[in-house]
């Protein structure tokens, strides 16, 4: 078990930039999960999926963001001309299907500038 | 819909005393409860977990928590705090496939 990994770990980039988040989750594990965390607060619900079907999507998405997992494994997460508010933890997390618990990547820091 | 309550934002405690970090839950059904703890700059890593079978449920690092209904409360104990103890706690809820996560108890813990 290899955990799940998220890359890059860090990202600066300028306001108006696109970015795209790698996540790879447990071998094994089906479901991926996408969470927003900003500084002080718990993580925020963006989108999941149940091998490369998207099935849910957080009104917090908006039409700048998009996320894919082509292949039902490995999943990514792009935000289209990026804006300050965009700063944030983005947090990776994939599960069993039938089971509750989900598992966490490190987490990606994006800071907007 | 479903929500946790984490009380307390910041908790400090002495090395060696008892940890006490209060999560409430609201759930219309039997819900399904944990704490993650999260280290500075990292992920987020599961401490233990409610499914509705033991209401008292052992974690690791020596932490447990309380399920009680009647108090719709989720507590987190330890009973004696290290250094390394020292992070952010997340209570958080399963809901429709996704969790529900609380503000997040800063503990920290002096020597």
């Amino acid at each position: 078990d290899t955990g799940v990994s998220q890359d890059p770990r860090h990202k600066i980039t300028k306001r108006g930039q696109n970015v795209t988040f790698r996540c790879d989750p447990i071998s094994e594990h089906n479901r991926l999960y996408w969470y927003r965390q900003t500084l002080g607060q718990g993580p925020e619900f963006l989108t999941y999926f149940q091998n490369e079907a998207q099935l849910e999507k957080s009104r917090l998405l908006s039409d700048r963001f998009s996320a894919e997992r082509p292949k039902g494994s490995f999943s990514t997460l792009e935000i289209q001309r990026t804006e300050q508010g965009d700063s944030a933890m983005y947090l990776c997390a994939s599960s069993l299907e039938g089971r509750v618990e989900q598992y966490f990547g490190p987490g990606t820091r994006l800071t907007v500038t | 819909a479903q929500s946790v309550t984490q009380l307390g934002s910041h908790v400090s405690v002495s090395e060696g005393a008892l940890v006490l970090l209060r999560c409430n839950y609201s759930s219309s059904v039997p819900p399904y409860l944990f704490w993650y703890v999260q280290y500075p700059n990292q992920g987020l890593q599961l401490l233990l977990k409610y499914t509705s079978a033991a209401t008292l449920v052992k974690g690791i690092n020596g932490f447990e928590a309380e399920f009680k209904k009647s108090e719709t409360s989720f507590h987190l104990t330890k009973p004696s705090a290290h250094m390394s103890d020292a992070a952010e706690y997340f209570c958080a809820v399963f809901n429709n496939r996704k969790l529900i996560w609380g503000l997040g108890t800063s503990l920290a813990v002096n020597p």
